[in-house]
Order: structure tokens, then sequence, then C-alpha cells
């Protein structure tokens, strides 16, 4: 199984600033890599896909970046709306055994 | 535009069978190019993918839960089913459907979950 590992864990950041988070993989998955984005009480969100596309209709301010095993999810500028929890999803075995990393929050700081 | 619609029992006794169904709208289950995913969330923790299958009818499930789970498509409903057994409370969590359409194995489109919680 691949697993995979974000980090921080939580991440207090101020609107406006901007906002790295990290994922990195226990073995290559190559740029077979999704970031989500879940805030309380919802489902999940796919915001990119292939490590750095992003998904229909996910703001610019969003970007990702990384291959391998290691990977960074960007937003630019964080609006009110952004704070939430992130997951990463690597998709790079067949047949599939899909992994999803442990979630880094960001707050408000 | 897909929607997802999870309904079953909220409620499972230990060593039972929990048994899901997610209705789809919007779209037909039997179109090529689709996956539909189970995927949960156990209360305060992260996601666990279940498994998914095809239009075809082939099924994909997370190696550490696949003597338990079954994935099943009804066409004629235009849903697909989850049944996982021998349930214990470490299953608790809520089960989220979902659809991948940009990739097998991505998750577009998703359900809003439900909660199911096993106890005796």
């Amino acid at each position: 199984e691949i697993v995979m590992t974000q980090s921080p864990a939580t991440l207090s950041v101020s609107p406006g600033e901007r906002a790295t988070l990290s994922c990195r993989a226990s073995q290559s998955v190559s740029s077979n890599l999704a970031w989500y984005q879940q805030k309380p009480g919802q489902a999940p969100r796919l915001l990119i896909y292939g490590a750095s596309t992003r998904a229909t209709g996910i703001p610019a301010r969003f970007s990702g970046s990384g291959s391998g095993t290691e990977f960074t999810l960007t937003i630019s500028s964080l609006q009110s709306e952004d704070f939430a929890v992130y997951y990463c999803q690597q998709y790079n075995n067949w047949p599939p055994a899909l992994t999803f990393g442990g979630g880094t929050k960001v707050e408000i700081k | 535009q897909l929607q997802l619609q999870e309904s079953g029992s909220g409620l499972v006794k230990p060593s039972q069978t929990l048994s899901l169904t997610c209705a789809v709208s919007g779209g037909s289950i039997s179109s090529g190019g689709y996956s539909w995913s189970w995927i949960r969330q156990p209360p305060g923790k992260g996601l666990e993918w279940i498994g998914y299958i095809y239009h075809s009818g082939s099924t994909y499930y997370n190696p550490s839960l696949k003597s338990r789970v079954t994935i099943s498509v009804d066409r004629s409903k235009n849903q697909f089913s989850l049944k996982l057994s021998s349930v214990t409370a470490a299953d608790t969590a809520v089960y989220y459907c979902a659809s991948g359409v940009t990739r097998f194995s991505l998750f577009d489109y998703w359900g809003q979950g439900t909660l199911v919680t096993v106890s005796s």
C-alpha cells in the first residue's frame, strides 16, 4: 500500500496570505496525485488532478505542483471560503489501491 | 451534471451486513467512461476508499476490505450498491458514494454522505 503523509496537520493563515500544503508518498506515484477540499458537514470536492491540473470551476488561486513522491498545493491568497481540510489522494496503482493522506486543516489565524 | 444520493440503514448491529444504495440522476449508470465508488470517513478522521465498479460491471476493492465488500449495479434503477459484511464498531463512518468522470480513479461527483453506526 502506498502511504500518503500530509504536513502540517494544521496550518494557521490570515486571509489574503499564501498557504502551502505538502503531501509525500511512500513510493513514486508519478503525477497521479489529486487534491480535495472538504468543508465541515460537506462531501469533499476535487480541486486538482494530475498533480497540477485544476478541475472544472476551480479558481486560479489554487495550484498544484510536484511529481514522484513530493507534492505541494498552494493557495495564493486565502479567501474566507478556503478555510477547510485538504486531502491528497494517489491513483498510481493498477489494479487500483487508492489511498488518501490524513489531511491538512487550514484555519484562520 | 451528475447528482448522487445515498440511502440505507443508519444503524447496523455488529457482525451483520451494512447495505447502502446510491441513486444516480443527471446521467446513466450504464454510460461508458464513468466509475462508481464508495468512500468512507470515520467521525473526525480521514477518507478511506472502499472500492468502485465500472459500467461494464468490473469491480475493484480496497485490499484491506476486499474479503467483506461487494459493490453492484442495478441498471434498471440507475443506482449502485454497497454491501459490507461482518461489521464491527470500526466500520462506523460517514459513507459517501462518488463518481469518477475525469479519470476512473478520481472522484468528481459526490453524494452528501450518510452516517452508518455499528452498535448493538
